[in-house]
């Protein structure tokens, strides 16, 4: 079955770019999004990739996919402590639905 | 534009009660609402998938006659926890999308914290 892996923390300083990465498993073509989740909130969609594509761009962010090692990043150029949160990769599941397959989830922390 | 609105934020009861949560799609008909639950530093668990007028679809191991989904317009669908226990205290979030198919975002609400004493 689809499986969708994440690391779990990532530490930058503000002003620096912050790249969070992600594998995915399923080898149909599929869409792959990127939340953030902000403490005590629901998710907020960034931006989402289909899988025939190698690159995303939107403002400061910026999603990578290599699709041979099915494995996804978001960079976030010019991180602020604003950005502090918990971002999530998801995957849509095969078959053409919308239904995700979330990852656990990257803690982003930006200190000065 | 793609506003979810989920009401209420927070709520607390008696155990036994049920807790009726509140999913809303703002500036869009949503003709798919999925209902999720999160437990503390964990990811998200999808609970049910609900289309416009049709029953829920309820994932592995969700009790549907404890967890009642309603999604009769396409712009609110309802979860009521039913007798509520401690242990269906979670935060609950809910996101709507104009239809099932992959390149129909979801969007999200900001959660509701269910706390039963």
């Amino acid at each position: 079955g689809e499986d969708v892996e994440q690391s779990l923390f990532l530490s930058v300083r503000e002003g620096d770019s912050s790249v969070i990465n992600c594998t995915y498993t399923d080898s149909s073509s599929t869409y792959l999004y990127w939340y953030k989740q902000e403490p005590g909130a629901g998710l907020q969609l960034l931006t989402y990739i289909f899988s025939n594509m190698d690159m995303k761009q939107d403002q400061r962010l910026t999603v990578l996919l290599n699709k041979k090692d099915k494995h996804l990043s978001l960079r976030i150029a010019d991180t602020q402590t604003g950005d502090s949160a918990i971002y999530f990769c998801a995957e849509s599941l095969s078959g053409g639905y919308n239904k995700l397959i979330f990852g656990a989830g990257t803690r982003l922390a930006v200190h000065p | 534009g793609a506003v979810v609105s989920q009401h209420p934020s927070w709520v607390i009861c008696k155990s036994g009660t049920s807790v009726k949560i509140e999913c809303r799609s703002l500036d869009f008909q949503a003709t798919t609402m999925f209902w999720y639950r999160q437990f503390p530093k964990q990811s998200l668990m999808l609970m049910a998938t609900s289309n416009e007028g049709s029953k829920a679809t309820y994932e592995q191991g969700v009790e549907k006659d404890k967890f009642l989904i309603n999604h009769a317009s396409l712009t609110l669908s309802t979860l009521t926890v039913t007798s509520a226990h401690p242990e269906d205290s979670s935060f609950y979030i809910c996101s709507a999308s104009t239809g099932p198919i992959q390149n129909q975002p979801q969007h999200f609400g900001d959660g509701t914290r269910l706390s039963i004493l």
